[in-house]
């Protein structure tokens, strides 16, 4: 059985422009859940996604946004991109929301804005 | 707010050495806790959980017990292999939710 895929799996972008980043859960599973890892904020909760419906967000500002497509893919955007928006984004799907699913992360797309 | 602390490191041992990274958090209620691994260039792996006061998750050697009294989870093992060299996240649940709320990661290196 395939993991959860990301891609792309590096990125340079620069301050002002949009990035759009995808994941892949795992077959049949349908929520998602995004974090953003910083060496200086460690990770953080970004949103989740279960059916379509974003279920939970973190304290994150608007240019930070997501979707979940009916084959429970997910995207991720982010606009006026700024610097600090340099991190490693790690996208994880489990099969069902709630603790007693095991999330299943993605490598990660590792994102730099110059 | 609710939150992880996990002991800073980064830790470096020597190989069969005895490793404990200190984990405690606050929460309302009684989350689950769990430990990530997360290798070079990877992304993070779930290494054990614990879902309620007095379990004990356990995994690879590794071993962490919930403690609500005084609020921990420390990880444990007995001897540490070159092969566990990685970051290792503790982290907590967001109560109900997918929301996993992590500790900073405790890098961990073993040396032949």
């Amino acid at each position: 059985k395939a993991g959860v895929t990301q891609t792309p799996r590096y990125l340079i972008k620069t301050r002002g422009q949009q990035v759009t980043l995808s994941c892949s859960p795992i077959s049949g599973h349908r929520s998602v859940s995004w974090y953003q890892q910083t060496p200086g904020q460690g990770l953080q909760f970004l949103f989740e996604y279960f059916s379509e419906t974003q279920r939970n967000k973190g304290n994150f500002p608007g240019r930070f946004s997501g979707r979940q497509f009916s084959n429970s893919r997910s995207e991720m955007n982010v606009s006026t991109l700024e610097l600090g928006d340099s991190a490693l984004y790690l996208c994880a799907s489990s099969l069902g929301r709630g603790t007693y699913n095991e999330q299943f992360f993605g490598p990660g797309t590792r994102l730099t804005v110059l | 707010g609710d939150s992880v602390t996990q002991m800073e490191g980064p830790v470096t041992l020597s190989e069969e050495a005895f490793l404990t990274i200190n984990c405690t958090y606050t929460a309302t209620g009684y989350p689950s806790l769990f430990w990530y691994v997360q290798y070079p260039g990877e992304g993070l792996q779930l290494l054990l959980k614990a879902t309620k006061a007095d379990d004990k998750g356990s995994n690879k050697g590794f071993e962490a017990t919930y403690r609500k009294e005084t609020t921990s989870f420390h990880l444990e093992k007995g001897s540490v292999q070159v092969s566990d060299s990685a970051v290792y996240f503790c982290a907590r649940d967001g109560g109900g939710s997918e929301k996993l709320v992590f500790g900073k990661g405790t890098k961990l290196t073993v040396n032949p």
